[in-house]
């Protein structure tokens, strides 16, 4: 079974600054089968990026992902205020990586 | 628009039993697989079942697997979880999450929560 690590666990950042999180995956993969979300506090997750680097609809051009081997990258170009919150990597539809905060610094 | 409204969550004691289910609209439910995911209180997401189009394959996280049941009526546009001999530890918030292709979990419904407690 694929378990997925992401990190940091917590990342301090200001308004307009790049944001990079990361997903590492425990073995080797076979598919591309990797989806963002982003949760806002008391709210379901969203849909951000699906099949590692297509973004969902209505999810703007500043949201990215790419993969290396069995790394997975999310990477947010200019944060805006709502971006401040949880995001999470999922595989295959099904494992979650634990999550990582994104905070305003 | 697609809506994805969950009912039937409560208190529940230990090894009990409850069945949540989930209304959709807004989109040709048929087409589309349908996952129940979980979160417990300050905790992060787990993945806990799914069922294809047709009903006819169904997948469970090991934890809830003999104990939870998937299930889908198309006729109706809806999803239930039939939750047995339910434990502490599947206290959460239950979300139903529609999904085009099977590995793309794409809309999430607001939750119903779950509590096992005696």
């Amino acid at each position: 079974e694929i378990v997925l690590t992401q990190s940091p666990g917590t990342l301090s950042l200001s308004p307009g600054e790049r944001a990079t999180l990361s997903c590492r995956a425990s073995q080797s993969v076979s598919s591309s089968y990797l989806a963002w979300y982003r949760q806002k506090p008391g709210q379901a997750p969203r849909l951000l990026i699906y099949d590692t680097r297509n973004r969902a609809t209505g999810i703007p051009d500043r949201f990215s992902g790419s993969a290396s081997g069995t790394d997975f990258t999310l990477t947010i170009s200019r944060l805006e205020p709502e971006d401040f919150a949880v995001y999470y990597c999922q595989k295959d539809g099904r494992t979650f990586g634990q999550g990582t905060k994104l905070e305003i610094k | 628009e697609v809506q994805l409204v969950e009912s039937g969550g409560g208190l529940v004691q230990p090894g009990g039993t409850l069945r949540l289910s989930c209304a959709a609209s807004g989109f040709k439910f048929n087409n589309y697989w349908m996952h129940w995911a979980r979160q417990a209180p300050g905790k992060g997401l787990e993945w806990v079942a799914n069922i294809k189009e047709d009903g006819s394959e169904k997948n469970y996280v090991d934890s809830v697997k003999g104990r939870f049941i998937i299930s889908r009526d198309n006729a109706k546009n809806s999803l239930y979880l039939q939750m047995n001999n339910l434990r502490a530890e599947d206290t959460a918030v239950y979300y139903c999450v529609s999904s085009p292709r099977v590995a793309v979990p794409e809309c999430w419904g607001q939750g119903t929560l779950v509590t096992v407690s005696s």
